[in-house]
Order: structure tokens, then C-alpha cells, then sequence
């Protein structure tokens, strides 16, 4: 059974960098049949979608425009771990974020617990 | 970006009754494979959201067949056959062809 457990602070200041990581357990963060996305929720924006990376023989990213000057999604073989890094975050950045992994073409299948990050002074 | 509009905001439904939620894509999600890549969520209460619907009308894994998909052009229906109370959350559609992947602002389903 594939998990995805998310740590990080739950309160970043403003102009900071917010940084999350997604434990991957059940799964291979090199697997070449998935993607590994972050996605956030607010009430203002709903869902999200910020962005994945997966392994095709080598790694690719693809992020939303919204945000693709500010984002970086690393993975970590040695930890079987994703990171997320968000740059000169304000509070339009506090949200839940998940994790979540996409099989092929088969949707997003394993969701992370989510995580709230507050962007505050 | 592609636009997802879904409909109705909110939707009370008696159990045993069936229900019905559309998305209309701003754009075709016709993938070169034949499949559109637009797929469901279900988000219950107090949970992260959850894979119902793939490529418009394939049931995920587990997924009760009381929940089936259509699609017409850029137009998609979210079925369920027969409601039941562990069918309350909100219900979201998402398109999986481009990037940014884009999501409806949602449909609540609650139970009369």
C-alpha cells in the first residue's frame, strides 16, 4: 500500500521560503510509470495544482505558470522523498498542501494526509 | 489555461435517489490516444480527495459502480446510480491533458 507522508513547518513568514517533504513508502520515487505532484488547497483558490516531478531516465518538472518563478520540486533517491520549496511566499501561499502521486495517465491515486501552512508575521 | 466550470454549486439529494454534477472544459480534452484526460474526486469531510474517475469514465480501483462518468465534446457528467450517506463531500473534476493541471470550483453533494 503506497503512503505519502508530508513534514514541514506549519508557519512560514512572509518573504521566506516554505519547504515541505513527502516520505514516499509503498512506492519508488524513480519509478519511470509515475509523477510525483504538489497540490495545494485554500478557500480562496480551491485546489491547485503547483506542479510534479517524475523519472523518465532522467528526472523532468513541469510547473504551473502561476507560480514557476518561485517553485522548485526536488526528489531525494537516497530518502525515496520529494521536496517542495516555495520562494518569497506571502500570505496568498497559506493553504493545506498535498502530496500525490500519478499513476500514467490513471489520475491522481495516493493523496497525502495534507499539511496548513500559514503565512504569517 | 483550461477552464473547468462545474454545475451545480450545491446538491441536495434524498438517499436512494440518483444525482447528477457536469464540468465543461474550456477546451477539448481529447488526448491523441482517444481517451479525454478529465478525471473526478471525491473530497469528504475532514479527508483529502480522493480518485473516483479517470480518463472521464473509468472507475479507479475500489470505486462502487453506483459512480460512472460520460463524456460529450467538453462536456462531462458525474453520475450516481443510488446515493448513499458516505457519498457526502464535495466533488471536483480535473483536467490531466496540459499543464497547469486545472480543477472545477467543486460541487457539495449533502444528504435531505
Amino acid at each position: 500500500q503506497v503512503q505519502l507522508h508530508l513534514s514541514g513547518p506549519g508557519l512560514v513568514k512572509p518573504s521566506q521560503t516554505l519547504s515541505l517533504t513527502c516520505a514516499i513508502s509503498g512506492d519508488s520515487v524513480t519509478s519511470n510509470t509515475v509523477a510525483w505532484n504538489w497540490i495545494r488547497q485554500s478557500p480562496s483558490r480551491g485546489l491547485e495544482w503547483l506542479g510534479m516531478t517524475y523519472y523518465r531516465s532522467k528526472w523532468y518538472n513541469d510547473y504551473a505558470p502561476s507560480v514557476k518563478s518561485r517553485i522548485s520540486i526536488n526528489p531525494d533517491t537516497s530518502k525515496n522523498q520529494v521536496s517542495l520549496q516555495l520562494n518569497s511566499v506571502s500570505p496568498e501561499d497559506t493553504a493545506v498542501y498535498y502530496c500525490v502521486r500519478r499513476r500514467a495517465s490513471y489520475g491522481l491515486d495516493v493523496w497525502g494526509q495534507g499539511t496548513t501552512v500559514t503565512v504569517s508575521s | 489555461d483550461i477552464v473547468m466550470t462545474q454545475s451545480p454549486p450545491s446538491l441536495p439529494v434524498t438517499p436512494g435517489e440518483p444525482a447528477s454534477i457536469s464540468c465543461r472544459s474550456s477546451q477539448s480534452l481529447l488526448h491523441s490516444n482517444g481517451y479525454n484526460y478529465l478525471d473526478w474526486y471525491l473530497q469528504k469531510p475532514g479527508q483529502s480527495p480522493q480518485l473516483l474517475i479517470y480518463w472521464a469514465s473509468s472507475r479507479a480501483s475500489g470505486v462502487p459502480d453506483r459512480f460512472s462518468g460520460s463524456a460529450s465534446g467538453t462536456d462531462f457528467t458525474l453520475k450516481i446510480s443510488s446515493v448513499e450517506a458516505e457519498d457526502v463531500g464535495v466533488y471536483y473534476c480535473m483536467q490531466d491533458l496540459q499543464t497547469p493541471r486545472t480543477f472545477g470550483q467543486g460541487t457539495r453533494l449533502e444528504i435531505k
